[in-house]
């Protein structure tokens, strides 16, 4: 069956911080991809996103992720954290076609450090 | 304006009793979803309809029911719940089911006691 592994429930970061929260499929079709962060009591907001093409994704908040079809991974990073960063991040890949559904990832909570 | 609104979204209800969240999209996309994210916060589909029409339907019990009486709205009836029942329900909705982004409403938090 097909899922999404995201290493790491929790992960804690100083401000000003690299943030690197990992993300992996499994499926040997190449899905599309996607990054979503969740503020407390908030719906998701689409963070990126790959379909196709270039396989290094910028996104909102300074955020960006590399699609590496030979590790199955889309880990999501960005240079610097900040203190607004923290939140809950949920990678979820899909397949394409109108019943294929976004499969979601169990999230990763960051925490950001003063 | 709201992309994708939901009502209510609190509600607290008694094992037994019957409601409805309701969820509107002014985004003029075609497919609409309901996913279901428990306690611990894990997001997992329940429908999708594209264009009204039924087009994904996991493996829900019988007395979650959706209705899309147009392709702006999506609504969720809920029978006879169960403490089981008790999570943050959202809906969501695309352009094109599966590839594009789908953009989420902010929830509806469901305590049944």
């Amino acid at each position: 069956a097909q899922s999404v592994t995201q290493l790491g429930s929790h992960v804690s970061v100083s401000e000003g911080a690299l943030v690197l929260l990992r993300c992996n499929y499994s499926s040997s079709v190449p899905p599309y991809l996607f990054w979503y962060v969740q503020y407390p009591n908030q719906g998701l907001q689409l963070l990126l996103k790959y379909t196709t093409g270039a396989t290094l994704v910028k996104g909102i908040n300074g955020f960006e992720a590399e699609f590496k079809k030979s590790e199955t991974s889309f880990h999501l990073t960005k240079p610097s954290a900040h203190m607004s960063d923290a939140a809950e991040y949920f990678c979820a890949v899909s397949y394409g076609g109108a019943t294929n559904k976004l499969i979601f990832g169990t999230g990763t909570l960051l925490a950001v450090q003063p | 304006d709201t992309a994708v609104s939901q009502t209510p979204k609190y509600l607290v209800t008694q094992m037994g009793n019957d409601k409805s969240i309701k969820c509107e999209q002014n985004l003029g996309h075609d497919t609409m979803y309901w996913y279901k994210q428990d306690s611990k916060k894990f997001l997992k589909i329940m429908f999708s309809y594209n264009n009204k029409e039924l087009i994904i339907n996991e493996t829900v019990p019988n007395r979650f029911s959706p209705k899309s009486p147009d392709k702006a709205h999506l609504n969720l009836h809920i029978n006879s719940l169960e403490l089981g029942d008790s999570a943050v329900y959202f809906c969501a909705s695309s352009q094109v089911a599966g590839r594009d982004e789908q953009f989420f409403g902010p929830g509806t938090r469901l305590t049944v006691l």
